[in-house]
């Protein structure tokens, strides 16, 4: 069990550019997660997916956020048009529907917006 | 809406001394409960869960903790702090039967451990 996976680490783009960050969940969870977390604060939801479908999605998701996932494994986070209050932590998670959803995390990609 | 309360911002002890950190939920239900801890620059590794039954949870490194649902509380606590518990520790609750999956956080208690 390798556990949940990001890449890459540490994004450093200038404002307005487009960036997209990919999550390999725990392989047999068919449930994945992406939250954002800013300094000093805990981690806030952004996004669900169930399989390929995403289920919920926060308010915080804004239109130039997109999330997929496409083939019930790995997940893609995408942002367009960077602005400096997109700098972040991005968390994905995983967890299985059986497991009494239990979401185990990975190590985070650090975007810094300049 | 649900919420997580995590009064201390950051708590200094001495290694060896005891812990307690305090985690307060607001939520109609008995939600499931988590703590998570979080090294610089780091994912969250889980701690311990509560979903029912035993109200006194244990889990990795020594840490445990309580529900008390006359409180809303889920505190964690370890008898004898070792220097490398330092790091930012955060409770999270899961609305249950909601149809909803995700957790909702504290804004986190870092732990400073003085040798």
């Amino acid at each position: 069990d390798t556990g949940v996976s990001q890449d890459p680490r540490h994004k450093i783009t200038k404002r307005g550019q487009n960036v997209t960050f990919r999550c390999d969940p725990i392989s047999e969870h068919n449930r994945l997660y992406w939250y954002r977390q800013t300094l000093g604060q805990g981690p806030e939801f952004l996004t669900y997916f169930q399989n390929e479908a995403q289920l919920e999605k926060s308010r915080l998701l804004s239109d130039r956020f997109s999330a997929e996932r496409p083939k019930g494994s790995f997940s893609t986070l995408e942002i367009q048009r960077t602005e400096q209050g997109d700098s972040a932590m991005y968390l994905c998670a995983s967890s299985l529907a059986t497991s009494g959803e239990t979401q185990y995390f990975g190590p985070g990609t650090r975007l810094l917006v300049l | 809406a649900q919420s997580v309360t995590q009064p201390d911002i950051h708590i200094t002890v001495s290694e060896g001394a005891s812990l307690e950190l305090r985690c307060n939920y607001s939520y109609g239900a008995t939600p499931y409960l988590f703590w998570y801890v979080q090294s610089p620059g780091q994912g969250l590794q889980l701690l311990l869960k509560y979903f029912s039954g035993d109200t006194l949870v244990q889990g990795i490194k020594g840490f445990e903790a309580e529900f008390k649902r006359s409180q809303s509380s889920f505190n964690l606590r370890k008898p004898s702090v070792h220097w490398s518990d330092a790091a930012e520790y955060f409770c999270a609750v899961h609305r249950t039967g909601a149809g909803s999956y995700q957790l909702t956080f504290g804004k986190g208690t870092k732990l400073s451990v003085i040798p």
